[in-house]
Formats: structure tokens, C-alpha cells, sequence
């Protein structure tokens, strides 16, 4: 199956600062790639998707990239503000399956 | 707006005990999922539905069962509680396949604790 793994673990930034997450699959197969939040005690949510068919997408102040060949793609949010303080989850689905393989989570601190 | 709810947000059960855990979505989508959720393992898939009476094993299956009668009803159960299956579990459903059709929407989740 896929293993899709995800770093740093936690990050700390400035409020203002950008911050960076990346995570990397194994099953060249996977095509569609999801990004969820998670804020302290809440469900997670979806913030934002990429498809295999393309290397990058962007929704205000988030965006995802994709490298097909290395297997990895990102999550970047730029002008961080507290209210992005949350645990973000990519995940991984390989193609024409409906399971989806998660990410450790990675634990966001934006500081005021 | 989809809506998936899970019966309890807290349980609190013995070792040994049947556990069930339902979750119910209001828009009508053939897929639904449950997951456990454990500090610096992200979200393990248990068990997975495609359809009314359907189910596939996910990841980590072993002391869960599931049950699906109803297509907007997902029922994980836990035959003989154990302590190592303390976790937070979430369910989530999705539309269907294809594009535009794979977002998963979680549900609050159910916090269980097993002593």
C-alpha cells in the first residue's frame, strides 16, 4: 500500500512569517493529494486539494505544490496569522481506490 | 452544508465490553470511513464502506467489526474492549469517485477511553 510520510513534526513560526509543510508518498500510483486542518478539538477540514495532473495550486494565502517525480508536495502559508495555529494533515489516494493514507500531522504555532 | 455526526463525543468503557460507535450522514454519500486518531500517527483507516452492506478492511481492522445497513449509518464495534484501543475515533464520508466527488467530510469525533 502507500506510506506517505510528513516533516516537521511541529514548527514554530512568526506571525507574519511563512510557514512550510511537506510530505512525501511511495505509491507512484496515488493522484490526488488533500490537505486538512485540524484545530484543538475540532474536526479536521479539508483547506485545500491537488490532482496529479497538475504541480501547483493556490487559494489566497495557501498554496500546494507537487513533484511528481520526487513524490512529494507541499503545503505553504504565507503571512501567517494565530488563527493558522492548527495540526495539518496531508494526505495521499491512490488512483481509482477510495482509501486515503494520512500523514503523521504536523502541529502549527504561529506566535503573536 | 454536509453534516456528519458520531453519537457520543466521550465514552467511557470496561475491558471486555462491546463498544459501537455510530455515525450518521445527512448527504447522501456512498462512501464513509472510520478512522483512529493517536498523538504522532495521523489517521489510521480501520475500516471503510463503498456502499449499503459493504465494507473493506482499512489498515489496522483487527478487534473491529463494522456495519453498514443503512446508507447514511456507519457503525464500528468494538467486540471486547481493550485497553489499546483508547483513542479518538472520527468518521468521515465522502460523495462518491471522480473528480470533485473525494472530499471528506469528518465528523466530531468520539473520544474513548477504556479502562
Amino acid at each position: 500500500g502507500e506510506n506517505v510520510e510528513q516533516h516537521p513534526s511541529t514548527l514554530s513560526v512568526q506571525e507574519g512569517d511563512s510557514a512550510v509543510i511537506k510530505c512525501t508518498y511511495s505509491d507512484s500510483a496515488s493522484n490526488y493529494f488533500p490537505w486538512y486542518k485540524q484545530e484543538l478539538g475540532k474536526r479536521p477540514q479539508l483547506i485545500i486539494d491537488i490532482r496529479s495532473n497538475v504541480g501547483e495550486k493556490k487559494d489566497q494565502r495557501i498554496a500546494v505544490t507537487l513533484n511528481k517525480t520526487a513524490k512529494h508536495f507541499s503545503l505553504h502559508i504565507t503571512e501567517t496569522q494565530p488563527e493558522d495555529s492548527a495540526v495539518y494533515f496531508c494526505a495521499a489516494r491512490l488512483y481509482n481506490f477510495n482509501k486515503f493514507y494520512f500523514g503523521s500531522g504536523t502541529k502549527l504555532n504561529v506566535k503573536p | 452544508d454536509v453534516k456528519v455526526t458520531q453519537s457520543s463525543r466521550y465514552l467511557v468503557k470496561r475491558t471486555g465490553e462491546k463498544v459501537f460507535l455510530e455515525c450518521v450522514q445527512d448527504m447522501d454519500h456512498e462512501n464513509m470511513f472510520w478512522y483512529r486518531q493517536d498523538p504522532g500517527l495521523g489517521l489510521r483507516l480501520i475500516y471503510f464502506s463503498y456502499d449499503v452492506k459493504m465494507k473493506e478492511k482499512g489498515d489496522i481492522p483487527e478487534g473491529y467489526s463494522v456495519s453498514r445497513e443503512k446508507k447514511e449509518r456507519f457503525s464500528l464495534i468494538l467486540e471486547s474492549a481493550s485497553t489499546n484501543q483508547t483513542s479518538m475515533y472520527l468518521c468521515a464520508s465522502s460523495r462518491g469517485r471522480g473528480a470533485k466527488q473525494e472530499t471528506q467530510y469528518f465528523g466530531p469525533g468520539t473520544r474513548l477511553l477504556v479502562l
